[in-house]
């Protein structure tokens, strides 16, 4: 059975920081996402990851995949208070796409 | 924004009804999914489509029912509510041509069982 780990949970820091989020999974899969939600909304993707050593960049948010290791990591690059929200990653196993507990990141002014 | 639409969008029901959500796209997506969303535990799926009248079981399926007799709609069923079903309902759609696409959510359902 599929099982993904997020940590930490819960994140509070202070703008202009760095920190990285981590997503271990369990098994052999080679295609990762991360999506955000806001508080009350639903939950929009951000990043689509499809083999090893895929990386990916939008703004502050940079997103990793390493297969062999079951991990992928999303650094967090000079923090602003827009970023706060709940980031999931996500694990695709046949048919189906399995969610972290997801982290909730909150940036301090 | 992916045609998807969640009705009702708030439902407050009693113990031992029976609850039916109703999920529909636009998109003529061939993957539809019902997870539910609960604090600390993420987005826990609950039933998938893979096309009409084929479906099966998520990770958290007991207590739960569901049907795709047309490619747009996508029903959850629960067949007689607890309150451990209180929650908020997401459907999401994905079209997986090639692998690795993305999934598509709609805006949620929260489902008070009292």
């Amino acid at each position: 059975e599929l099982k993904v780990e997020q940590n930490p949970l819960f994140l509070s820091m202070q703008e202009g920081k760095n920190y990285t989020i981590y997503c271990n999974y369990s098994t052999t899969s080679d295609r990762l996402y991360w999506y955000r939600q806001d508080p009350g909304k639903s939950l929009e993707s951000l990043f689509v990851l499809l083999s090893n050593g895929a990386v990916k960049q939008e703004g502050r948010l940079m997103a990793s995949l390493d297969t062999k290791a079951r991990l992928s990591t999303l650094h967090i690059t000079a923090a602003v208070h827009d970023l706060s929200a709940t980031y999931f990653c996500a694990v695709e196993e046949g048919f189906k796409t399995i969610f972290g507990a997801g982290t909730r990141l909150f940036v301090k002014a | 924004d992916a045609g998807i639409t969640q009705s009702p969008r708030h439902k407050v029901t009693e113990t031992g009804t029976p609850v039916t959500l109703r999920c529909h796209q636009t998109e003529n997506h061939r993957y539809m999914y019902w997870y539910r969303q609960d604090p600390g535990h993420g987005l826990r799926l609950i039933h998938y489509s893979y096309g009409v009248k084929d479906t099966d079981k998520g990770e958290v399926s007991d207590g739960y029912s569901v049907s795709r007799s047309k490619t747009e709609d996508f029903l959850l069923t629960l067949e007689s509510a607890t309150s451990s079903q209180t929650s908020v309902y997401f459907c999401a759609i994905s079209e997986r041509t090639g692998g690795g696409e993305k999934l598509f959510f709609g805006s949620g359902t929260q489902l008070s069982v009292l």
